[in-house]
């Protein structure tokens, strides 16, 4: 069965960066460069934040940056401030049988 | 285009409950539309998904058989029924319009509905 890990909590303070990874199993990250991200705010729903591993839909601020290096994609948020503070996942087609997985989700904290 | 979701809904373990999505703006018969649900606490999880014209459904293999997706384009709406509600599927349930890759897999969930909550208890 594949999936995606994500640490559950990570935490920065403003004007930091940080970065929350996403680890597949059974080479789903590695394949395929169809890893996308998104932001949670509690009651809401989802917002796209990155897609297709590193690109960044309209409107959706350059402190936002996406990577992958073999099976780990990762999202890098620079210079944190108070609004980033949601629950982030990552999400990615993994092939013909399992379609679309999401990781468990990271919980971000700006101190 | 917007995606403007059906009301709470509360259910009896055993029965089923339809859950629907509207699409207002931009062109509804070249959407394809995903299904996503967030158990209490709980992270995301895709469902399925249709496909347009002609009307092709994908299933998450957990759902395979206990969840169908329709599509009314008269109504610009999409409809997402479970059967055999157990407490475990108490959920927000979320539908985005879902697009592809080059190669005609899921990209991303760019537009999203605001939510369903369905409530499953005896």
């Amino acid at each position: 069965q594949s999936a995606l890990t994500q640490p559950a909590s990570v935490s920065g303070s403003p004007g930091q960066s940080i970065t929350i990874s996403c680890t597949g199993t059974s080479n789903v990250v590695g394949s395929y460069d169809l890893v996308s991200w998104y932001q949670q705010h509690p009651g809401k729903a989802p917002k796209l934040m990155i897609y297709e591993v590193t690109k960044r839909p309209s409107g959706v601020s350059n402190r936002f940056s996406g990577s992958k290096s073999g099976n780990t994609a990762s999202l890098t948020i620079s210079g944190l401030q108070a609004e980033d503070e949601a629950d982030y996942y990552c999400c990615s087609y993994a092939g013909s049988t399992t379609d679309v997985l999401f990781g468990g989700g990271t919980k971000l904290t700006v101190l | 285009v917007q995606l403007v979701q059906s009301g709470a809904e509360v259910r009896k373990p055993g029965s089923s409950v339809k859950v629907s999505c509207r699409a207002s703006g931009g062109t509804f018969s070249t959407y394809t539309i995903t299904w996503v649900r967030q158990a209490p606490g709980q992270g995301l999880e895709w469902m399925g998904r249709i496909i347009p014209l002609p009307d092709i459904t994908n299933y998450a293999e957990k759902f395979q058989g206990r969840v169908t997706i329709t599509a009314d384009k008269s109504a610009s709406t999409v409809s997402i029924e479970v059967r055999s509600l157990r407490p475990e599927d108490t959920a927000v349930y979320f539908c985005a319009r879902e697009r592809s890759g080059n190669r005609g897999h899921y990209s991303n969930m760019d537009v999203w509905g605001q939510g369903s909550t369905v409530s499953v208890s005896s």
